[in-house]
């Protein structure tokens, strides 16, 4: 079965404070995503990644950055934490090439920043 | 992309056949539908994909119509369990596709 693996499920953390969110998938995937997701607001893509070492920003990327130093691995890093970064964050996958657009969520991160 | 419409919200009794649609009036030759169910503090999961006409699994069945610019979720005989955010999402997959999610279609199932 497709899995994607978030990290941590529930963090607290200090303004100004760097956080690292983590997510791995074991399906040999080349895209990856990180999405926040806020009530009323719907999903929103903050980066994605479509190989080792490259990133793309999504709608919403100030205030992240991300890395991808291996295939299976996306990480997202808050630098200096904000109380607007409160949110549940979302990390998916999905295959290359044509055919579809099935992705593959994880459970999600609620990040509480206080 | 392709924009997607749909409904913000629907209400059902359980034991109910659902039928939620969304248009995609710029929906392009390469693009598929997948439609994507969510429930509260989890992630999106994938529910059912197609291309043209009808599509069936065991949870639901996806209506396209010929011109493809809108299409119709159906979940039969909803249950309590089924109450969620469903999600059209309309698009190709390709190196560095950015999927944009819309706000989809909050569904109540009600006693």
């Amino acid at each position: 079965d497709v899995k994607v693996t978030q990290s941590s499920r529930y963090l607290v953390k200090r303004t100004g404070e760097k956080v690292f969110l983590e997510c791995v998938q074991d399906m040999d995937h080349e895209n990856m995503f990180w999405y926040r997701q806020d009530p009323g607001l719907g999903l929103r893509l903050i980066y994605f990644s479509y190989d080792v070492k490259m990133k793309e920003k999504g709608d919403i990327p100030e205030g992240y950055s991300v890395s991808r130093e291996k295939k299976e691995r996306f990480s997202l890093i808050l630098e200096s934490a904000s109380t607007n970064q409160t949110s549940m964050y979302l990390c998916a996958s999905s295959p290359p090439g044509r055919g579809g657009n099935t992705i593959y969520f994880g459970e999600g991160s609620w990040l509480t920043v206080v | 992309l392709a924009k997607t419409t749909q409904p913000i919200s629907m209400d059902s009794y359980e034991g109910q056949e659902v039928n939620i649609t969304c248009s995609h009036n710029n929906i392009a030759t390469n693009d598929y539908i997948t439609w994507y169910q969510q429930f509260p503090s989890q992630g999106p999961r994938f529910i059912i994909q197609g291309y043209k006409t009808k599509v069936t699994n065991e949870v639901a069945s996806l209506f396209i119509p010929a011109d493809r610019k809108s299409s119709t979720l159906s979940l039969p005989r909803v249950s309590l369990s089924d109450t969620a955010v469903y999600y059209c999402l309309v698009g190709e997959r390709n190196y560095g596709q950015n999927f944009v999610f819309g706000p989809g279609t909050r569904l109540s199932v009600l006693p």
